[in-house]
C-alpha cells in the first residue's frame, strides 16, 4: 500500500503568516508522529497522536504551533505568525501504534521562512 | 537536555571496511532502540532494533550492540558499501512507562568512499 505522504514538500513564506502542514498516515496506522529537523540538526519531536487518546504534545516549541487529527486519518501541523527559526523539515512519522512498533515515516515538507 | 547523543556528526569509511557508529543516552528508562537511515530528501527509513533484554543484534550486514551499563549502543556496518553512504540516527524509548515516543539523536553522516 501507498506510505506516507506529505504536502507541500517545499514552502517558502514570509514571516508572520501561518502555514499548515499535511500529513496522510499509512492506512490503519492509529499513531501519528510529527518531527522537525533544523538544518544540521537531528530530530526534534513536536506532538503524537495515539487512536483516540488525548495527544502528547511536550515536544510543541510554543503556542504558535498547533495540530490536529481526524479520526485515524488525516493530520495538520498549523504554525501561526511564522518566524525564520521555524524554517525546518517537518517529518511525519505513522505506526500500528503498539509497543515497538516501527515508525514509517513521510519525505517530509521543507518550510523556508523569510 | 539531550537524551540521545551521536557525538560524532561524520564519519568516512573505506568500502569493504567496518562502519561504526556510536550512541549513548542517559534516560535509564529507556528499554528499546533503534536505529534509521536517511538520504538527502527522503524521509527515514527503519534499519534495525534491539531490546534492552538484549546486548546484540544481527540483520545481514548490520549489528546493534548495546551496553546496558555503559548506556550505550553502537552499529556496525560490515562491509560497508557506498549505497550505506547517508545519515544515521539512532532513537530510544522507554516502553515499559507505557509511551510510544522515540527520542532521536542528531545523526551521523557516513559516507563510505569507494
Amino acid at each position: 500500500g501507498a506510505g506516507v505522504s506529505q504536502s507541500p514538500s517545499n514552502k517558502v513564506t514570509e514571516k508572520g503568516k501561518d502555514v499548515e502542514l499535511r500529513c496522510d498516515p499509512i492506512s490503519g496506522h492509529t499513531a501519528l508522529y510529527w518531527y522537525r529537523q533544523r538544518l544540521g540538526q537531528g530530530l526534534e519531536f513536536l506532538i503524537y497522536f495515539q487512536g483516540n487518546s488525548a495527544p502528547d504534545k511536550s515536544g510543541l516549541p510554543s503556542d504558535r504551533f498547533s495540530a490536529e487529527r481526524t479520526g485515524e486519518s488525516v493530520s495538520t501541523l498549523t504554525i501561526q505568525r511564522t518566524q525564520q527559526e521555524d524554517s525546518a523539515v517537518y517529518l511525519c512519522a505513522s505506526s500500528l501504534g503498539l509497543a515497538r512498533e516501527t515508525q514509517y515515516f513521510g519525505p517530509g515538507t521543507r518550510l523556508l521562512v523569510l | 537536555d539531550q537524551q540521545v547523543k551521536q557525538n560524532s556528526p561524520s564519519l568516512s569509511v573505506q568500502e569493504g571496511r567496518i562502519s561504526i557508529l556510536n550512541c549513548d543516552y542517559t534516560n535509564s528508562m529507556f528499554d528499546y532502540f533503534l536505529w534509521y537511515k536517511k538520504y538527502p530528501a527522503e524521509g527515514p527509513t527503519f534499519l534495525i532494533s534491539i531490546s534492552s533484554i538484549k546486548d546484540k543484534n544481527e540483520d545481514g550486514r548490520f549489528t546493534v550492540f548495546l551496553n546496558k551499563s555503559a548506556k550505550h549502543l553502537s552499529l556496525h556496518i560490515v562491509p560497508s558499501q557506498p549505497g550505506d553512504s547517508a545519515v544515521y540516527f539512532c532513537a530510544a524509548s522507554a516502553t515499559r512507562s507505557g509511551t510510544y515516543k522515540y527520542i532521536f539523536g542528531t545523526g551521523t553522516r557516513l559516507k563510505v568512499l569507494a
